[in-house]
């Protein structure tokens, strides 16, 4: 166990909508990036916030956006759900010092989201 | 750009025998490599990593990798596997200084009795 905690587990939209998904981070990490695993393939990084900022981004439209707050807690929003959204959305928690990662990415357990 | 291939998508074996899962990367710097597991309906888990240093890696639960730069490889092994070996295993690299992970497609490993 990581401690690294996501929610909610599983959830169910319909193309257009909109979601939240929340993730704590490891007590200790500052920095927390969000990734995408769709079926059958490996997790395609989304982006990454550290104080409160942006700070890194994989190849995904606007309309997925973030948040960090104080407690180094995070969310992920998707706005006008596509089918293609459909996926597991991992969430793991690092250590950044120096403007490098210093310790290895810890993973949650996902939030699993189906877009009908 | 960085890119993982994970030769093979499924690879059976059978309990006791030798685990062999390929990863090839490419890469314009030398970069950090990393081998992580996943059980159904579960998150990631990180197996071993190569930084820097002795090129031959141990991690948890019996695995190990051997980082191979002229080959640009990282491949995992077990000298035997064990019927809680069978779970999706994801290849991933990431450059120095960098902040994202690139994985490759996976490998399901199936363990036969």
């Amino acid at each position: 166990e990581t401690g690294v905690t996501q929610s909610p587990t599983h959830l169910i939209k319909t193309r257009g909508q909109q979601v939240t998904l929340r993730c704590s981070s490891q007590s200790g990490h500052n920095t927390v990036s969000w990734y995408q695993q769709a079926l059958g393939q490996g997790p395609q990084f989304i982006f990454q916030y550290y104080r409160e900022e942006e700070n890194g981004r994989g190849n995904f439209p606007p309309r997925f956006s973030g948040l960090q707050f104080p407690n180094y807690s995070s969310e992920l929003n998707v706005n006008a759900l596509e089918l293609d959204d459909s996926a597991l959305y991992l969430c793991a928690s690092s250590v950044l010092a120096g403007g490098a990662l210093s310790r290895e990415l810890f993973f949650g357990e996902g939030s699993r989201l189906t877009v009908l | 750009a960085q890119s993982v291939t994970q030769l093979g998508s499924h690879v059976s074996v059978s309990e006791g025998a030798l685990v062999l899962l390929r990863c090839n990367y490419s890469s314009s710097v030398p970069p950090y490599l990393f081998w992580y597991v996943q059980y159904p309906n579960q998150g990631l888990q990180l197996l071993l990593k190569y930084t820097t240093g002795a090129t031959l890696v141990k991690g948890i639960n019996g695995f190990e990798a051997e980082f191979k730069k002229s080959e640009t490889s990282f491949h995992l092994t077990k000298p035997s596997a064990h019927m809680s070996d069978a779970a999706e295993y994801f290849c991933a690299v990431r450059r120095q200084g960098a902040q994202k992970l690139v994985f490759g497609q996976g490998t399901r490993l199936t363990i036969n009795p």
